[in-house]
C-alpha cells in the first residue's frame, strides 16, 4: 500500500519555541493531505485539510497562525505549531489521499509532541 | 453531540470467541465509512471498508444500516493479536470523522 512518512516521530521542546513536523508521500503524488491531533483516549480530530499550492482551509476552533500549514509540493506538506505550550503537547497525524486514486487516506506513523 | 460515538470499551474477550460492537453517526448524509485499527500510539490502519449490503473480509464482518444511522463490526475466532482500539470512521464530503474508539483486549 501506499506509504506516507512524519518527521520527527518524537520531539520535546520548551514552552515558547516553534516546532515543525513534515509529512511526507513516499510512492504517490498527494494533491490533498490532512492533519490531525490525537489527545489521550480521544478520538482524532481534523485540524485542517492542507491543498498543494493553495492555503490550508483550517476547522473551526484551529487557530490558522499558531498551526502553520504549508503544502509546497504534490509530496510534501508541513504543520508548524508556533510558540508551542504544554497544552499543544499531543499525538499529530498527517494522511495523505492518492491524487490518482479513491477516497482512502493513507496515514503517517503520527509525532508525538511534548512542550515542556 | 459528537458526530460518531462509540463505546470506548474496554471488551474483554477470551481467545477464540466473538466480539461486536456498533457506533452510531449524526450526520445522514455521510458517503462512506470504515473501521479503522488503531494500535497504542501508533497511527491507525485501515481495517475494511463498510458497504450498505454488509461486507465480510476473513473473521471480520462490518454492517451499516443507514436507516438507524449505525455501523457494526464482528469479530469471529478471536486471535490475541486483534488486541487494539478499534476506530469508526464516517467519511462527510471528503472529511474524516473519527469515532473515540473501542478498545478490545483478547485474552489467552
Amino acid at each position: 500500500g501506499a506509504v506516507v512518512s512524519q518527521h520527527p516521530s518524537r520531539v520535546i521542546c520548551k514552552s515558547g519555541t516553534s516546532v515543525k513536523i513534515e509529512c511526507r508521500s513516499l510512492d504517490f503524488q498527494a494533491t490533498t493531505m490532512f492533519w490531525y491531533r490525537q489527545f489521550p483516549k480521544q478520538s482524532l480530530m481534523l485540524m485542517a485539510t492542507s491543498n498543494e499550492g493553495s492555503k490550508a482551509t483550517y476547522e473551526q476552533g484551529v487557530e490558522k497562525d499558531k498551526f502553520l500549514i504549508n503544502h509546497a509540493s504534490l509530496t510534501l506538506s508541513t504543520l508548524t505549531v508556533t510558540s508551542a505550550h504544554p497544552e499543544d503537547s499531543s499525538f499529530y497525524i498527517c494522511s495523505a489521499r492518492d491524487s490518482g486514486g479513491a477516497d482512502e487516506q493513507f496515514f503517517g506513523p503520527g509525532t508525538r509532541l511534548t512542550v515542556l | 453531540r459528537k458526530e460518531v460515538e462509540q463505546d470506548p470499551g474496554p471488551f474483554n474477550v477470551p481467545e477464540g470467541a466473538t466480539v461486536a460492537f456498533n457506533c452510531t453517526y449524526s450526520n445522514s448524509a455521510s458517503q462512506s465509512f470504515f473501521w479503522y485499527r488503531q494500535d497504542c500510539r501508533k497511527e491507525p490502519k485501515l481495517l475494511m471498508s463498510v458497504y450498505s449490503s454488509g461486507n465480510e473480509d476473513g473473521r471480520f464482518t462490518a454492517q451499516l444500516n443507514r436507516a438507524s444511522q449505525y455501523i457494526s463490526l464482528l469479530i469471529r475466532d478471536s486471535k490475541l493479536s486483534d488486541s487494539a482500539t478499534y476506530l469508526c470512521v464516517v467519511n462527510s464530503w471528503g472529511k474524516l470523522q473519527f469515532g473515540a474508539g473501542t478498545q478490545v483486549v483478547v485474552t489467552p
